[in-house]
């Protein structure tokens, strides 16, 4: 069975830097054909994607976000680890990490972990 | 504002037939990127419901259907069902190497 958790504080302060991680179980952060994806849901709001790590330790950003994230993985672990730094406000979100069957940065995520709220308050 | 357009709401009554737009540009669906779609029960992750324009995975029941055309994809949900009451997002690349997603479509069943 393919499961994705995320993990992470529930409360960081403006101006901090946010870590979170995914674990992953039931494939391989080495398969050729699988990357996992990082994607926001602001309350209410709509889904906004925010950076993959593809096969090969390819990484790929939101133009908008490029400059504050950082996605990373640990295959020994099954982890895969996104920093979003100088946290606003504006991030507050549900934040989940995804599957991305295929490897490439265009298919489909196909399984999603359960999410993450982070609140950005001082 | 999203990058994908999506009306905000479509409601039916139990039974009935419904559809929900995805309107893209030139830069992403016109360009020949696929389409995916997306059911967000209340409170949960969202799921893949459609994968590749027309697609559904095994357990998406064949009442949902889509389709794609020039720069507009659509989702059709037939023989609506009070557990289908959700949101739904269409999701696609652009030429700009990022994925975007489109705004959500909240379905009611009346």
């Amino acid at each position: 069975q393919v499961t994705l958790k995320e993990s992470g504080p529930v409360l960081v302060k403006p101006t901090e830097t946010l870590t979170l991680t995914c674990d992953v179980s039931g494939f391989s952060l080495t398969s050729d054909r699988m990357g996992v994806s990082w994607i926001r849901q602001p309350p209410g709001k709509a889904l906004e994607w925010l950076a993959h790590i593809l096969p090969g330790d390819e990484d790929s950003y939101s133009t908008s976000l490029k400059s504050r994230l950082t996605v990373s993985k640990d295959t020994s672990k099954s982890l895969v680890v996104l920093t979003l730094t100088n946290m606003d406000p504006l991030d507050t979100a549900t934040y989940y990490c995804a599957r991305l069957n295929g490897g490439a940065p265009i298919d489909a995520f196909d399984v999603w972990g359960q999410g993450t709220m982070v609140t950005v308050s001082s | 504002q999203s990058v994908l357009t999506q009306p905000a709401s479509v409601s039916g009554a139990p039974g009935q037939r419904v559809t929900i737009s995805c309107t893209g540009t030139k830069s992403n669906i016109g360009a020949g990127f696929d389409v995916h779609w997306y059911q967000q029960l209340p409170g949960t992750a969202p799921k893949l419901l459609i994968y590749i324009n027309t697609n559904r995975p095994s357990g998406v029941p064949d009442r949902f259907s889509a389709s794609k055309s020039g720069t507009s994809a659509s989702l059709a949900i037939t023989g609506l069902q009070a557990e289908d009451e959700a949101d739904y997002y269409c999701q696609s690349y652009d030429s700009s190497l990022n994925v975007v997603f489109g705004g959500g479509t909240k379905v009611t069943v009346l």
